[in-house]
């Protein structure tokens, strides 16, 4: 059980296509992540929100384009990915500054 | 440059053989510093936050301790459900909501 849901847990995807990573908190937090994953690496940190602004862009690709409707939702927008690109893509939530809480998490894999 | 090294990267533990995991740091200033536990998988499950030297935390088996330049993770009789990877991580000054990652401990308890 999480406060943070994240879907599809699963994703395949080719190169060409266009998919989407979606996350929910539950917890009433005003910041939300999106962090990559990859093996052997720390966690990235790819984008950061609070209150719905975007206050961190840790010159991530244009082929990743972050949504934040409102201060629970968060998306994460894939097209035109490379192999390399294949990873865990970990939403997490936050009090701003505090510690922070992450979902499950969605594989994402580019063939 | 690294701001967070653990140490070591893989640990093999008979049940019940106690031992540590070692997270360095190089940020001044800590705000805090954040250990996590993550299943394969899985998203990391929060465990501690520690902000002080000297500050120690426990829950079951588990106790975190700070110094000025590292934490350590002790385990204290590991069971086999102890096994997964241990992420640490550390929260600068003036960074809002910027955490700096470590590679993480793997540790298996072998019954």
């Amino acid at each position: 059980e999480t406060g943070v849901t994240q879907t599809p847990r699963h994703l395949v995807m080719g190169m060409t296509n266009k998919k989407s990573l979606k996350c929910e908190q539950h917890l009433g937090h005003n910041a939300m992540y999106w962090y990559k994953q990859s093996a052997k690496k720390p966690l990235e940190l790819m984008f950061v929100y609070n209150f719905k602004e975007q206050t961190e862009n840790n010159s991530v690709p244009s082929r990743f384009s972050p949504e934040c409707p409102n201060s629970s939702h968060l998306f994460l927008h894939l097209h035109t990915l490379q192999p390399e690109d294949s990873a865990l893509y970990l939403c997490a939530s936050s009090q701003r500054g505090n510690t922070i809480y992450f979902g499950e998490g969605s594989w994402l894999t580019v063939v | 440059e690294d701001q967070v090294t653990q140490s070591p990267e893989a640990l093999r533990l008979q049940e019940g053989e106690s031992s540590s995991l070692n997270c360095s740091y190089t940020v001044s200033g800590l705000r805090g510093l954040f250990w996590y536990r993550q299943d394969p998988g899985k998203g990391p499950e929060f465990l501690f936050t520690l902000y002080s030297a000297g500050e120690e935390k426990e829950k079951e088996r588990l106790k975190a301790t700070l110094t000025k330049k590292e934490s350590f993770l002790h385990i204290t009789a590991p069971k086999p459900e102890d096994s997964a990877t241990y992420l640490c991580a550390v929260q600068a000054p003036n960074t809002g909501n910027q955490f700096y990652f470590g590679t993480g401990t793997s540790l298996t308890v072998i019954p």
